[in-house]
């Protein structure tokens, strides 16, 4: 069975730009999460959808920050205009169900200069 | 207070040892309980899962909640240097409906 898929796997942007992210779920996985892990810190989430659904996206800096799931499969995380402190690594997880055993993907890792 | 605490490290063990992870969190509506073991660069990998007060053994590692002391710990038996990595605990709050990670502990398995 195939794991959770992110690409790219790094990006470098100037700040202001914009730049996007894409997350293919493991199969069957109706649940998907983005979190946003800094150095020396566990992850955060940022958003988390059912199927198509975003069901909990209170800390999604919506001013920069946008997601979507359609068809409720993969799924882009958008920021624009990008700021110095949006440099981290930002990774996606899918869960089958209520019991949130979460699966990584292998991130995305991000640095604005 | 913090929603869960582990203690950052590094935690040091022999080679062959028992490495004891421990982590405690604040929410009493904590359902779920997750171990992840997360190398230098690479994403969290989900090692272990808990729901019932006790142990839970799988291999070489145990997992171990105590509910009532808001307490859970991961113990890894005959330590080896691949053991070397970052353990990251997690709850699921029924109450918030969302996991909440620690910041994690640093292993180092000296050979």
């Amino acid at each position: 069975e195939a794991g959770v898929v992110q690409s790219p796997r790094y990006k470098i942007i100037e700040k202001k730009q914009p730049v996007a992210f894409w997350c293919n779920p493991i199969s069957g996985h109706n649940t998907l999460y983005w979190y946003l892990q800094n150095l020396g810190q566990g992850p955060e989430l940022l958003i988390r959808y059912e199927n198509e659904e975003a069901v909990d996206d209170s800390q999604l800096p919506k001013d920069r920050f946008s997601a979507e799931r359609l068809k409720g499969v993969d799924s882009t995380l958008k920021i624009q205009p990008a700021e110095l402190g949006d440099s981290a690594v930002y990774l996606c997880a899918s869960s089958l169900g209520e019991r949130n055993e979460q699966y990584f993907g292998p991130g995305t890792r991000l640095t604005v200069t | 207070q913090k929603e869960v605490e582990q203690n950052s490290g590094p935690l040091s063990v022999p080679e062959g040892a028992i490495a004891s992870l421990n982590c405690t969190y604040s929410d009493r509506g904590s359902q779920s309980f997750f171990w992840y073991r997360q190398y230098s660069g690479k994403s969290p990998e989900l090692i272990m899962f808990i729901y019932s007060n006790g142990d839970k053994e799988d291999g070489r590692f145990t997992a171990q909640l105590n509910k009532a002391s808001q307490y859970v710990s991961l113990l890894i038996r005959d330590s080896q240097p691949s053991d070397s990595a970052t353990y990251l605990c997690a709850f699921f709050s029924g109450g918030y409906q969302k996991v909440t990670f620690g910041i994690g502990t640093k292993l180092q398995v000296i050979p």
